[in-house]
């Protein structure tokens, strides 16, 4: 069965400081991998996707994502953390078993990040 | 602006209603999807359509019901038949199906029970 893992419900991180989220999956075949970020009372927003190619994906907001295939990760990183960075953060992994575009979403992780 | 329209962002429903939450898109998507959100569960699909007057059910359709008469509208009515109805509702689309286009996402709606 496909699935994605987030194993941390919360990270926190003091501003200016490199934050990362993890993400890791599982899927047969070569996954197609996507990242969202949610502020309260609001839907999501796309921040990041790794179909193909360079394993270092750039994304919104300054944030980019590794793709590791030999450790089924897809961690979210981003060099210097903002108050405004503060959200929840849903890894997200394209199911494979049909035509569509449907995804498989991770549990979410809450990032609060300190001034 | 091209966008996801829900409405209305918060909703109460008494025992043994059906509600239903509207959901309209201004973006031209062939796919549209219903999610819904428990804390610490992540999100769940409801039904999904890829096409005008077809849709299937997702991995929680029980309770649920759907219509897409429309291609920009993809209305979700929660039947009484769904016992815990209480969550955050939120409604996707994109552009079509077997690609790789991210969904983009409405700000949701709130239901709760009275």
């Amino acid at each position: 069965a496909q699935s994605v893992a987030q194993p941390e419900d919360q990270v926190n991180v003091a501003e200016g400081n490199p934050l990362t989220v993890k993400c890791t999956y599982s899927v047969s075949g070569n996954p197609y991998l996507f990242w969202y970020v949610q502020y309260p009372n609001r839907g999501l927003q796309f921040l990041l996707k790794y179909i193909t190619g360079d394993n270092l994906v750039k994304g919104s907001y300054g944030f980019e994502a590794e793709f590791n295939k030999s450790q089924t990760s897809f961690h979210l990183k981003k060099p210097s953390a903002l108050v405004s960075d503060s959200a929840l953060y849903f890894c997200a992994v394209r199911d494979m078993g049909g035509a569509t575009n449907k995804l498989i979403f991770g549990t979410g992780t809450l990032l609060a990040v300190q001034p | 602006d091209g966008g996801i329209t829900q409405s209305p962002k918060y909703l109460f429903r008494k025992e043994g209603q059906n509600v239903t939450l509207s959901c309209e898109q201004n973006l031209n998507h062939d796919a549209m999807y219903w999610y819904r959100q428990d804390p610490g569960q992540g999100l769940r699909l409801i039904y999904y359509s890829q096409i005008v007057n077809d849709f299937q059910k997702g991995d929680i359709a029980e309770g649920y019901s759907v219509s897409r008469e429309k291609k920009e509208s993809f209305p979700l009515t929660v039947t009484s038949a769904q016992k815990n109805p209480t969550a955050f509702y939120l409604c996707a689309s994109s552009i079509g199906t077997d690609n790789n286009q991210p969904q983009h996402f409405g700000d949701g709606t709130r239901l709760s029970i009275l």
